[in-house]
């Protein structure tokens, strides 16, 4: 069964930089597209960008520039790294697998999800 | 980058139907050009769950009281059948901007009476 599980620090402060990590279990990363998704408390999903197994990454406008995606295949995990923090930013991040050729343009499994606060 | 339209709410007694609309009305969010929309439900302090893609597509598990259409530039989705566990918030999403990238609905709450 595969599985997804985001770790990183629940507490960050502004203009810093947030690192989190989604672990993979259950199948193998060198597929598909991996993504970063969040929602701010009592707000909408934002879909934040993703990543193919081979790097090539896509991010959302309103992010490019603050936003890195990276893979690595062989602990079968990626991260994001969001700069520039702002009180804006604090919101749950999920990361999620998708786009994949079973589910073209949706993201089928999805992490519990972790609360980032940016907060000094 | 625009998110899609979606109705604050929705509800239904137990057994009926309720439908929710998903609009995208601006240049860079084209749902009429795509067939990508997909639809999520999430519960309260849960993930989101992928009920639709492909505009009309249910995953294995997904039960059949759930569909999707798209007319135009506006995609829906209908619950028929309403149930208890059915109560929660919807989010529409698709494929947009033209250079790979997504963008969600604003959400819809569903309550069933």
């Amino acid at each position: 069964q595969v599985q997804l599980q985001e770790s990183g620090p629940g507490l960050v402060k502004p203009s810093e930089t947030l690192s989190l990590t989604c672990t993979l279990s259950g199948g193998s990363i060198s597929r598909f597209y991996w993504s970063w998704i969040r929602q701010p408390p009592g707000k909408g999903l934002e879909w934040i960008g993703h990543i193919q197994y081979s790097g090539t990454t896509d991010y959302n406008p309103s992010l490019k520039g603050r936003v890195t995606i990276s893979i690595d295949t062989s602990k079968n995990q990626f991260s994001l790294r969001l700069s520039s923090l702002t009180a804006a930013d604090t919101a749950v991040y999920y990361c999620a697998r998708g786009p994949t050729y079973l589910y073209p343009n949706a993201f089928d499994i999805w992490g519990l999800g972790t609360m980032v606060t940016v907060s000094s | 980058q625009s998110a899609l339209t979606q109705p604050p709410s929705a509800s239904g007694s137990p057994g009926q139907s309720v439908t929710i609309s998903c609009t995208g009305t601006s240049s860079d969010v084209d749902v009429g050009a795509y067939s990508y929309v997909s639809w999520y439900q999430q519960h309260p302090g849960k993930a989101p769950k992928l009920m639709i893609y492909e505009v009309t597509k249910r995953p294995s598990g997904v039960p059949d009281r759930f569909s999707g259409s798209k007319s135009g530039n506006t995609a829906s989705l209908t619950v028929s059948g309403l149930q208890a566990e059915d109560e929660a918030d919807y989010y529409c999403s698709s494929y947009a901007c033209g250079n790979h990238c997504y963008v969600f609905g604003t959400g819809t709450k569903v309550t069933v009476l």
